[in-house]
């Protein structure tokens, strides 16, 4: 079955500095690549997620790149402000087994 | 995006007592619908697929008889804690999925259950 790593466990960065969060997938054959964020007491809000056919998506301050050859991808923050203080998770899947496998989460901290 | 709603969202119980815990779909049919738990600073964990009008599929270690879940309409799932015990003392969580889709996963609030 598919394993998803995600890498870090916590990432403090200063408000205005950029975050980067990056998962690593085995499966070769997962095409859906979501982002969740999960803020304390909260489920998981979908936030942005990416394609096997594309390899870089943008969200205002978000964006996903996707490595397949790598399988590997990304998840970037601009400009952090401190309301993006949460839990992130990635995820993978794909259309056989429509199920979604989630990374470990990383924490995220944005200091004032 | 989908609108889910969970109900309790916290609920405290005795030992030996069952709980149920409500997942509604609120703006679409979600044909499957799909229940995770999840401890403290740890990932979501899926416990069964809730397929409506047919029986769950539960995840391997998932106690299907003491997890109960019925799927009885397109826009509601209850997950029914048998028995229950300190250690299922958790953050449950469900997703609803479009047809055909089911990786597009849109997730409720969750429910604190906490069993003293």
């Amino acid at each position: 079955g598919e394993n998803v790593e995600q890498h870090p466990s916590t990432l403090s960065v200063q408000e205005g500095d950029s975050a980067v969060i990056k998962c690593t997938y085995s499966d070769s054959a997962s095409n859906y690549f979501p982002w969740y964020k999960q803020e304390l007491g909260k489920g998981p809000q979908l936030i942005i997620d990416i394609r096997s056919n594309v390899g870089e998506k943008k969200d205002q301050r978000i964006a996903v790149t996707l490595n397949k050859t790598a399988k590997h991808f990304s998840l970037h923050i601009t400009e952090t402000q401190p309301e993006d203080s949460a839990v992130y998770f990635c995820a993978a899947a794909n259309n056989a087994g429509n199920m979604l496998t989630f990374g470990g989460g990383t924490r995220l901290m944005v200091k004032p | 995006g989908a609108v889910v709603s969970q109900h309790p969202s916290w609920v405290i119980c005795k030992s030996g007592t069952s709980v149920k815990i409500e997942c509604r779909s609120l703006d679409f049919q979600a044909t499957t619908m799909f229940w995770y738990r999840q401890f403290p600073k740890q990932s979501l964990m899926l416990m069964a697929t809730s397929n409506e009008g047919s029986k769950a599929t539960y995840e391997q270690g998932v106690e299907k008889d003491k997890f109960l879940i019925n799927h009885a309409s397109l826009t509601l799932s209850t997950l029914t804690v048998t028995s229950a015990h300190p250690e299922d003392s958790s953050f449950y969580i469900c997703s609803v999925a479009r047809q055909g889709i089911r990786y597009e996963q849109y997730f409720g609030p969750g429910t604190r259950l906490t069993v003293t």
